[in-house]
């Protein structure tokens, strides 16, 4: 899972309660993701960040928010309006410029629970 | 529109037997390919990824692909299985022609290699 860090590896929440996901990345890359993975779907894109201060809506956003203040740091809300926040979830980094076939660096994942 | 299936939801072979875990993707433009493996409760780990240039793209820890245009085919392989191949893997793929740093990841493919 080299140079990306997820913390915690697992989270319980009650519903209703907002929640943060870390993700911290020393590997200087560029961009970053956060992805949701449920059994059987794969990996669906939340949002991603080409670059600090600034970050684009992925595939299924609605409930999550980012922020990206520093290179190296993507910490990813998982708010009370998220219908279903119950899942694994992925963050990512790669080198990203717009061009390139960068391939895509993983942390361990966060396995939220909220009931 | 950027698209990946995986045909094969699982996958059996046995420990010994050449493996083959399919990939078949959809882009606009020219893509860039990727191979990526997943052990429980772990992120995704890259494996391999397809350019340009030769067709047989080789990867880590033994695997290969083979990239077919006419068939828009990106199949993983491997000679030899071993058990500790079982895991979960994921195709992916980028169009070059787009300017952000997306990749389209399909559902995953879940290979049991038996003793």
């Amino acid at each position: 899972d080299g140079g990306i860090t997820q913390s915690p590896k697992y989270l319980f929440r009650k519903e209703g309660q907002n929640v943060t996901l870390s993700c911290e990345q020393n590997l200087n890359h560029d961009a970053m993701y956060w992805y949701r993975q449920d059994p059987g779907q794969g990996l669906r894109l939340i949002y991603y960040s080409q670059i600090v201060n600034d970050f684009q809506k992925g595939d299924i956003a609605e409930g999550y928010s980012v922020s990206r203040e520093k290179k190296e740091s993507f910490p990813l809300t998982v708010t009370s309006a998220q219908k279903n926040p119950t899942a694994f979830y992925l963050c990512a980094s790669s080198r990203g410029s717009g061009t390139g076939a960068y391939e895509q660096y993983f942390g361990p994942g966060t396995r939220l629970t909220v009931t | 529109a950027q698209s990946v299936a995986q045909p094969e939801d699982q996958v059996n072979v046995a420990e010994g037997n050449p493996l083959t875990v399919k990939c078949t993707y959809s882009v606009s433009g020219n893509p860039y390919l990727f191979w990526y493996v997943q052990y429980p409760n772990r992120g995704l780990q890259f494996l391999l990824k397809y350019i340009t240039g030769d067709n047989l793209v080789k990867g880590s820890y033994g695997f290969e692909a083979e990239f077919n245009k006419s068939q828009t085919s990106f199949h993983l392989k491997k000679p030899s299985a071993l058990v500790s191949d079982s895991a979960l893997y994921f195709c992916a793929v980028r169009d070059r022609g787009n300017r952000d740093d997306k990749i389209i990841f399909g559902k995953g493919t879940r290979l049991h290699i038996l003793p």
